[in-house]
């Protein structure tokens, strides 16, 4: 079956980096697009890129561009997620989503990774 | 763009619920929409695709549609259940590609 499982609970102080994985099986790694979301405590989803594993080609949203970067490594079907400069707006749940590209669907979820950025 | 839903619902038991998500910045019939259900601790899971499509899985109380006039998409539950209280959040995209959630919408069922 489909899994996204990502890489566990992080703390970080403020300027530091964070790189969270996110290991993926039951499917053909390089066929759909990973895409990365995330959620501060009490708020909603914010969409921070995606990345095509078939190329390693990223798109980033507006707000994350110079300070995440997206990448994969197709020896492991495994996508990662850099956010580098960290601030406490950072806290929060980060998602990584398999996107069925035919469908318009996300259709498996890894199942989070908590980081806190404090001093 | 932006998509924006009202920020809390509520309804009681088997009665039903319409929830909204108005885009500005574009047309809503510019991509498909997606609606999701999260419940508190877990990841979100997708309730509608391709603006009124239901995955697998997914009881048919749920449903999706699109109206151009108001720019709008809507999220309708029927015969509600206490078990349908979570937040609920739509997505939709365009061709950056840039794709947006609206704020989400916390249904309770009371």
């Amino acid at each position: 079956q489909v899994q996204l499982v990502q890489s566990g609970a992080e703390v970080r102080q403020p300027g530091a980096s964070v790189k969270v994985s996110c290991k993926t099986s039951g499917f053909t790694f390089t066929a759909f697009y990973i895409h990365w979301v995330r959620q501060a405590p009490g708020q909603g989803l914010e969409w921070m890129g995606r990345i095509d594993p078939n190329s390693g080609a990223p798109n980033y949203a507006q707000q994350f561009q110079g300070r995440v970067t997206l990448t994969r490594d197709t020896s492991i079907n495994t996508a990662f997620m850099e956010l580098n400069t960290l601030t406490s707006d950072d806290t929060a749940v980060y998602f990584c989503a398999r996107l069925n590209d035919t469908l318009a669907l996300f259709d498996s979820w890894g199942q989070g990774t908590v980081v806190t950025v404090s001093s | 763009f932006l998509l924006t839903q009202p920020h809390s619902v509520s309804e009681s038991p088997g009665k039903t619920v319409t929830i909204s998500c108005t885009r500005s910045g574009g047309r809503i019939t510019r991509a498909y929409v997606q609606w999701f259900q999260q419940r508190p601790g877990t990841s979100p899971i997708t309730v509608i695709y391709h603006d009124n499509q239901r995955p697998s899985g997914v009881p048919d109380r749920f449903s999706g549609s699109i109206d151009g006039t108001s720019n709008s998409a809507y999220l309708t539950i029927s015969g509600l259940k206490t078990e349908d209280e979570a937040d609920y959040y739509c997505q939709s995209h365009d061709s950056s590609p840039h794709w947006v959630f609206g704020g989400g919408t916390t249904l309770t069922v009371l």
